[in-house]
C-alpha cells in the first residue's frame, strides 16, 4: 500500500525567506505525486503534480517541487514566501494507473509566516 | 463556473439522525470521491465511484453510504450519525478513475452532538 509522510507538522518562516516542505512517500512502482494547498476554511487547491519526465516541476504561485526517486522524496520549495502563503500544505501520492485507493495524503504541514 | 459544489456548508446534527451531504460537479468527470479531514490525520478516503452506477469502499467506509445515479451527483449519507463522524467532508472528482489529478469541493463541516 502507498503511504506519505510529511515530517513537519508546523513550519514558521519569515516573510521573504525561502521555504522547503518535506514529503517522503512509499510506493512500489512509479508514483504520481501532488502538492495541494488549503487556505483556512477552504477546499484543496492543486499546486503542482509529477507524473513523469523532468523531475523538477513548476507549479502555481511560484512553487516548485523536485522528485528524487533515490530518496523517495518530493519536497516543495519556494524561493521567497509571502504572507499569503500561510496555509496547510498536503503532499499526496497516487498509483500510476489509478486504483481503488484514490490519493493517499500526508497529514499536512501548517505553514506560518512571520512578518 | 465549472467545478464542484457541496451542500450544506456546515451542519450541526443530533446523534442518531440521518444526514445526506450533497456533491455536484459540472466537469463531466467520471470518477468522484468522498474524503473526511480530521486534525492530525489528514484526508482519508471514505467511498469512491469510478463511473456512474458503480461505487467502492475507501479506507474508512463504516457508517457511510453513497450512490451514483448519474455522472454529476455523488451524495454521501450517514444513516445514523455518531459523534465520531464530526469532521470536515470533501468531495472530489477526476477525469477518470485511472487519472489521479483530483479537484476538490469547498467542503462541509459536520458536527454531530
Amino acid at each position: 500500500a502507498q503511504s506519505v509522510t510529511q515530517p513537519d507538522i508546523h513550519i514558521t518562516v519569515s516573510e521573504g525567506a525561502s521555504l522547503e516542505l518535506r514529503c517522503n512517500y512509499s510506493y512500489g512502482a512509479t508514483p504520481y505525486l501532488f502538492w495541494y494547498v488549503q487556505s483556512p476554511g477552504q477546499g484543496l487547491q492543486l499546486l503542482l503534480k509529477y507524473f513523469s519526465g523532468d523531475t523538477l516541476v513548476q507549479g502555481i504561485k511560484g512553487f516548485e517541487a523536485e522528485f528524487k526517486r533515490s530518496q523517495s522524496s518530493f519536497n516543495l520549495r519556494k524561493p521567497s514566501v509571502h504572507w499569503s502563503d500561510a496555509a496547510e500544505y498536503f503532499c499526496a501520492v497516487g498509483a500510476a494507473g489509478g486504483g481503488a485507493d484514490g490519493l493517499t495524503f500526508g497529514k499536512g504541514t501548517h505553514l506560518i509566516i512571520q512578518p | 463556473i465549472a467545478g464542484i459544489t457541496q451542500a450544506p456548508t456546515s451542519q450541526i446534527l443530533a446523534a442518531g439522525r440521518r444526514m445526506t451531504l450533497r456533491c455536484t460537479q459540472d466537469m463531466r468527470h467520471n470518477a468522484m470521491y468522498w474524503y473526511r479531514q480530521d486534525l492530525g490525520l489528514g484526508l482519508r478516503l471514505i467511498h469512491y465511484s469510478n463511473t456512474a452506477g458503480t461505487t467502492g469502499k475507501g479506507e474508512v467506509p463504516d457508517g457511510y453510504s453513497v450512490s451514483r445515479a448519474n455522472t454529476d451527483d455523488f451524495p454521501l449519507t450517514l444513516a445514523s450519525a455518531v459523534p465520531s463522524q464530526t469532521s470536515v467532508y470533501f468531495c472530489a472528482s477526476s477525469v477518470a478513475f485511472s487519472y489521479n489529478e483530483q479537484f476538490f469541493g469547498p467542503g462541509t463541516r459536520l458536527t454531530v452532538l
